[in-house]
């Protein structure tokens, strides 16, 4: 079956360090794969988008790597910040452009000061 | 320039009741987009407009729920009658074409409770 996973449990890291967050899919095809930020009470933000051909994205203190092999995106903020602290979501568009995007349940992070 | 809106924020209605949310998308984006997130689930997709068409409504879960985007800009998703499963967060998002990798930009959402 198809399925996207994130780590369910809260990722609780100290400020500074870098928070690493995992998705995983399984029999899907994704043309691209986003991240997104989400919280309490808002939608999600958009923050990163990757696509199939690509390895690695940065923007300032995210990066995002993508390997269509092992099916899997890994997250990475460098030197976190207590602002951080949210729920990142990951979403995948198997639609070929149309933006439908399939997301994951997202995984809660908390940066303590 | 103005983010996408959503209301009402919040609402809360009794099962058999009809409820109509709406959203305004980012002047200048044709493609709107409605999501939900029920109870301890994923955000799922429902469906996605071109201007006034409908491009893919692959994720409405049935015949109770209607939306309709007249006009090509503000669209409406009517819920009639409303069932217990239908509580939830139904999200709006909008992007300015649906060519590959567009971002989307969601609205604050509006919180469903149907009783």
């Amino acid at each position: 079956s198809q399925k996207i996973e994130q780590n369910s449990e809260a990722l609780n890291i100290q400020e500074g360090k870098t928070a690493t967050l995992t998705c995983n899919y399984t029999n899907y095809s994704p043309a691209y794969l986003q991240w997104y930020r989400q919280d309490p009470g808002r939608g999600p933000v958009f923050l990163l988008l990757i696509r199939e051909n690509e390895k690695e994205k940065r923007k300032e203190r995210l990066k995002v790597t993508f390997d269509t092999t092992l099916k899997q995106s890994l997250f990475h903020i460098t030197a976190s910040q207590p602002a951080d602290s949210a729920t990142y979501l990951c979403a995948l568009d198997t639609s070929g452009g149309y933006n439908k995007l399939i997301f994951g349940a997202g995984t809660r992070l908390a940066v303590h000061p | 320039e103005a983010g996408v809106t959503q209301f009402p924020s919040h609402s809360v209605i009794e099962k058999g009741q009809t409820v109509t949310l709406r959203c305004d998308p980012i002047s200048g984006h044709d493609n709107l987009y409605w999501y939900r997130r029920v109870m301890g689930k994923e955000i799922k997709f429902l469906l996605h407009f071109v201007k006034e068409s409908k491009q893919d409504e692959s994720g409405m879960p049935n015949n109770r729920f209607l939306a309709e985007r007249t006009g090509g800009t503000y669209s409406t998703l009517k819920v009639q009658p409303a069932e217990l499963e239908d509580s939830g967060v139904y999200f709006c998002a909008s992007s300015r074409s649906y060519g590959r990798g567009e971002t989307q930009y969601f609205g604050p959402g509006t919180r469903l409770l149907v009783l």
